[in-house]
């Protein structure tokens, strides 16, 4: 495709459980990040991809969260055992490198721990 | 810590208003500076960059930022607004590794 894409663009989960998200990069874009935006937080950082290795996993709030990438491509990012606080938009951007590069961001999942 | 300061957080102007975001950002050494622009809706996209040369930078829509170095600032400006431009602003810094500091965002409402 033209764009990140992301999916589920929502998620509705019960406290508790497990949730995973998706993110479909742009074509060729060796770095992915993840991010979260939330009312009162702002938009953090969780964690960049170079490939499908993790250099840095510095926001991922608790061990709960965690993710993966494979083939250098698409990227989940798994929450486990869901809190009421983790509800916000998850954002995924990729760039074709990591330093001078911009990132694309795609629309987001908007995720609801009731 | 990196950390990136926009001092308004809802900013209200009428239509052919000029507009000025401030951004500041904390980070002894060489760093990329970018404005997004999250219309209602919609995903962020890039308004503009600096990566170094003229600190006088043009993006979409005639917006432009001026990187002043000895400030730490990367302000947005634009000399009139249109009710298009209603949108979320976001001023963002990266300089380890390539993730993005981000501000915690302008809104801004035009009125017709």
């Amino acid at each position: 495709g033209a764009g990140v894409s992301q999916s589920p663009s929502n998620k509705v989960t019960e406290k508790g459980k497990d949730v995973e998200l998706r993110c479909d990069p742009i074509s060729g874009h060796t770095a992915l990040y993840w991010y979260r935006q939330s009312l009162g937080q702002g938009l953090e950082f969780l964690i960049y991809f170079q490939g499908n290795s993790a250099p840095d996993k510095s926001g991922l709030p608790s061990d709960r969260f965690s993710a993966e990438r494979t083939g250098g491509s698409v990227s989940t990012l798994t929450i486990q055992r869901t809190q009421q606080e983790d509800s916000a938009v998850y954002l995924c951007a990729s760039s074709f490198g990591h330093t001078k590069n911009i990132q694309y961001f795609g629309a987001g999942t908007r995720l609801s721990v009731l | 810590a990196q950390s990136v300061s926009q001092h308004n957080h809802h900013v209200i102007l009428s239509e052919a208003a000029s507009l000025e975001l401030g951004c500041n950002y904390s980070y002894g050494g060489t760093v990329n500076l970018f404005w997004y622009v999250q219309y209602p809706g919609q995903h962020l996209q890039l308004l503009l960059k600096y990566f170094s040369g003229d600190p006088l930078v043009k993006g979409i829509k005639g917006f432009e930022a001026e990187f002043i170095k000895s400030k730490f600032s990367f302000n947005l400006r634009k000399p009139s607004v249109q009710w298009s431009d209603t949108a979320e602003y976001f001023c963002a810094v990266n300089a380890q590794g390539g993730k993005l500091i981000f501000g915690q965002g302008t809104e801004l409402s035009v009125k017709p």
